[in-house]
C-alpha cells in the first residue's frame, strides 16, 4: 500500500487561507468515506482535526474544513493563526482492513 | 479523563524483540479498536496494524506481517505490540491510538504519548 501524496510544504500569512491536497487512488481516498486529517506539533502526538472527509471533532475550530473530489481529499485552514504552524497528515481506509497515511505537509505561518 | 499511557523508551540490538504496552483508562477498553502507528525520526506516520480489544482479532499492514504481534489483556486494560527481528530502520517512535467509534476504519481520537524504540548495535 503506497502512502497518499501530499505537498511537502505550504505557507501563508496570518489571516490567509491555505489548502493542502491528499491524493490517493480509487482503492483508498476515492473508494471510501473514511478520510481523516491530523495535526502534529513538534514533539507531540498527532491530533485529529477532521474525520469522515469533512466532520470536525468537538473543540476543533471551524477554521479547519475538509472535502473530497474523486481520489483527492483537501484540508483548508482559513484565517491562519500562528498556532496552526505544524505538520499535517491525511489518512484513509484502504480496504481489506488496511489503513494508509499521507506523506505529510509542513505548514508555515509567515 | 480518557487516556492511553505507553511504556518507556527501549534500546535494543539488531535481531532482538521489543514489546511496547499501551494502558487505557477513562473509558470501556473493549469498546474501541486500538491501532499502532510508527514515526521514524524526521519522517511521516506509518500504520502498523490494529487489535480489537474485545475479541483479540488483529490486522497488520502487509509489510509487518510475520514479525509484529498485537495482543491485549482486558483485565488490566492494556494493549501490547511486539516487534521481532529488529533492524536499525525500525528505530522510531511507536504510538498507540484509539478509534473514535467501535469501527476499525474510523479516525483515531486518542493517542498515547509514544514510545521511542532505538535499534543499535
Amino acid at each position: 500500500q503506497s502512502a497518499l501524496t501530499q505537498p511537502p510544504s505550504a505557507s501563508g500569512s496570518p489571516g490567509q487561507s491555505v489548502t493542502i491536497s491528499c491524493t490517493g487512488t480509487s482503492s483508498d481516498v476515492g473508494g471510501f468515506g473514511y478520510v481523516s486529517w491530523y495535526q502534529q506539533h513538534p514533539g507531540k502526538a498527532p491530533k485529529v482535526i477532521i474525520y469522515e472527509v469533512s466532520k470536525r471533532p468537538s473543540g476543533v475550530p471551524d477554521r479547519f474544513s475538509g472535502s473530497k473530489s474523486g481520489d483527492t481529499a483537501s484540508l483548508t485552514v482559513s484565517g491562519l493563526q500562528a498556532e496552526d504552524e505544524a505538520d499535517y497528515y491525511c489518512s484513509s481506509y484502504a480496504g481489506n482492513n488496511n489503513y494508509v497515511f499521507g506523506t505529510g505537509t509542513k505548514v508555515t505561518v509567515l | 479523563q480518557v487516556q492511553l499511557v505507553q511504556s518507556g523508551a527501549e534500546v535494543k540490538k539488531p535481531g532482538a524483540s521489543v514489546k511496547v504496552s499501551c494502558k487505557a483508562s477513562g473509558y470501556t477498553f473493549i469498546d474501541y479498536y486500538i491501532h499502532w502507528v510508527r514515526q521514524a525520526p524526521g519522517q511521516g506516520l506509518e500504520w502498523v496494524g490494529w487489535i480489537n480489544p474485545s475479541s483479540g482479532s488483529t490486522r497488520y499492514a502487509q509489510k509487518f506481517k510475520g514479525w509484529v504481534a498485537m495482543t491485549r489483556d482486558t483485565s488490566i486494560t492494556t494493549a501490547y505490540m511486539e516487534l521481532s527481528r529488529l533492524k536499525s530502520d525500525d528505530t522510531a517512535l511507536y504510538y498507540c491510538a484509539r478509534t473514535r467509534m467501535m469501527n476499525p476504519d474510523d479516525a483515531f481520537d486518542v493517542w498515547g504519548q509514544g514510545t521511542k524504540v532505538t535499534v543499535s548495535s
